[in-house]
């Protein structure tokens, strides 16, 4: 079964709303979890790893104050996207470490559309 | 260079086929290799670990050539259900931002 959930599945929003999308570890306290993001035939490409009771650590290249991390619990992260505009648009994915840290396990993804 | 390449495909093979992708990476520092599939507009999903000694699950057999730093999947007696993009990946170190993802190869495998 699942072991990392992502809600909501898909969303739509006008140009300079904010989405929250959350990422739940479902069988395992996860310390750690990953955000990622894919752009259509593109790669995934990590964008912060994000610490729970701390700051989220940021890839290069991704703004913190537009994309917004909280790791509150240790089965919960969220991201914010802040004034979301079109070409924030993309399936982004959170993720958690296996037991060994080697791999990961992938939530189903959030895709988001923005207008 | 990229660090993880993969051929972008698509592969389109009848069912029954035997069918290979190749994956180089550049970093000869890495540490742990694998396969994941991905399906259209899903997650990824871990396919197989690789090891240098090679691994087979079922249809499947994965190898990996440090020498070359290249990695291998191939998939025998292809099913219509092996349609799907295949993921290489290629962890450096422990830390998970030195997973480095390939760009995917298309496989479509047709009746």
């Amino acid at each position: 079964g699942a072991v990392v959930s992502q809600h909501p599945s898909w969303v739509i929003c006008k140009s300079g709303t904010s989405v929250k999308i959350e990422c739940r570890s479902l069988d395992f306290q996860a310390t750690t979890m990953f955000w990622y993001r894919q752009f259509p035939k593109q790669s995934l490409m990590l964008m912060a790893t994000s610490n729970e009771g701390s700051k989220a650590t940021y890839e290069q290249g991704v703004e913190k104050d537009k994309f917004l991390i909280n790791h509150a619990s240790l089965t919960l992260s969220t991201l914010t996207v802040t004034s979301a505009h079109p070409e924030d648009s993309s399936f982004y994915i959170c993720s958690r470490q296996s037991g060994n840290q080697e791999t990961q396990y992938f939530g189903p993804g959030t895709r988001l559309l923005v207008l | 260079r990229k660090e993880v390449e993969q051929d972008p495909g698509p592969f389109n093979v009848p069912e029954g086929a035997t069918v290979a992708f190749n994956c180089t990476y550049s970093n000869s520092a890495s540490q742990s290799f694998f396969w994941y599939r991905q399906d259209c507009r899903k997650e990824p999903k871990l396919l197989m670990s690789v090891y240098s000694s090679g691994n087979e699950d079922g249809r499947f057999t994965a190898q990996l050539n440090r020498a070359s730093q290249y990695i291998s999947l191939l998939i025998r007696d292809s099913k219509l259900s092996d349609s799907a993009t295949y993921l290489c990946v290629v962890n450096g170190y422990s830390s998970a931002s030195k997973i480095i993802f390939g760009s995917g190869t298309r496989l479509s495998i047709r009746p």
